[in-house]
């Protein structure tokens, strides 16, 4: 069956360094993957879509890698600021808008 | 817009009740969808409707029922509450070939 790993772990970092978080998933051939933020008591919100032909997708300090050989995500969020704390989802995807979601990063980023 | 609406917020049910939650959009979108979420495992999705008259299975559809009779809403119906159901669940919608999710802001349910 399909499995989306990602790090249970909170990451904890500074304020102003580059956050990586890593998405991977095994038994799965998507044709693009998402990466969404949740906020405690709120739902996910959709931060940005990279298909299976791109290898590289920026929005502002956002940048989103995928490699279909290695079947895993990059998340980088450069100049990481405190307002960025909140756990991030990967959900790969194929036709039909169907996503399964990944179990989702803490990340915490003291000042 | 309002984007994606859920009621209610919290609700504690008996085991054996039924309820039902509401889910609403207001953005036209054809794919709306029912997700649950529980510690550690992610969003798993329960039912997903790609329009008006259409409804299908997801990965966790036992006890849920669905209807979509408009495009805008799609409730999802406990026939018969189980503490297993106690999760916090979650609407999404989007347009047919967007596949960026809109989700509501999730109904935080508890069967006792």
């Amino acid at each position: 069956s399909q499995k989306i790993e990602q790090n249970s772990e909170a990451l904890n970092i500074q304020e102003g360094k580059t956050a990586t978080l890593t998405c991977n998933y095994t038994n799965y051939s998507p044709a693009y993957l998402q990466w969404y933020r949740q906020d405690p008591g709120r739902g996910p919100v959709f931060l940005l879509l990279i298909r299976e032909n791109e290898k590289e997708k920026r929005k502002e300090r956002l940048k989103v890698t995928f490699d279909t050989t290695l079947k895993q995500s990059l998340f980088h969020i450069t100049a990481s600021q405190p307002a960025d704390s909140a756990t991030y989802l990967c959900a790969p995807g194929n036709a039909g808008n169907m996503l399964t979601f990944g179990g989702g990063t803490r990340l915490m980023v003291k000042p | 817009n309002a984007g994606v609406t859920q009621t209610p917020k919290f609700q504690v049910l008996k085991t054996g009740q039924s309820m039902t939650l509401q889910c609403a959009q207001d953005m036209n979108h054809e794919y709306m969808s029912w997700y649950r979420q529980d510690p550690g495992m992610g969003l798993r999705l329960i039912h997903y409707s790609v329009g008006a008259g259409i409804t299908d299975q997801g990965e966790v559809p036992n006890g849920y029922n669905v209807s979509r009779s408009t495009t805008e809403d799609f409730p999802l119906r406990l026939l018969s509450a189980a503490p297993s159901q106690t999760s916090v669940y979650f609407c999404a919608s989007s347009y047919h070939n967007s596949y960026e999710q809109y989700f509501g802001p999730g109904t935080r349910l508890t069967v006792t």
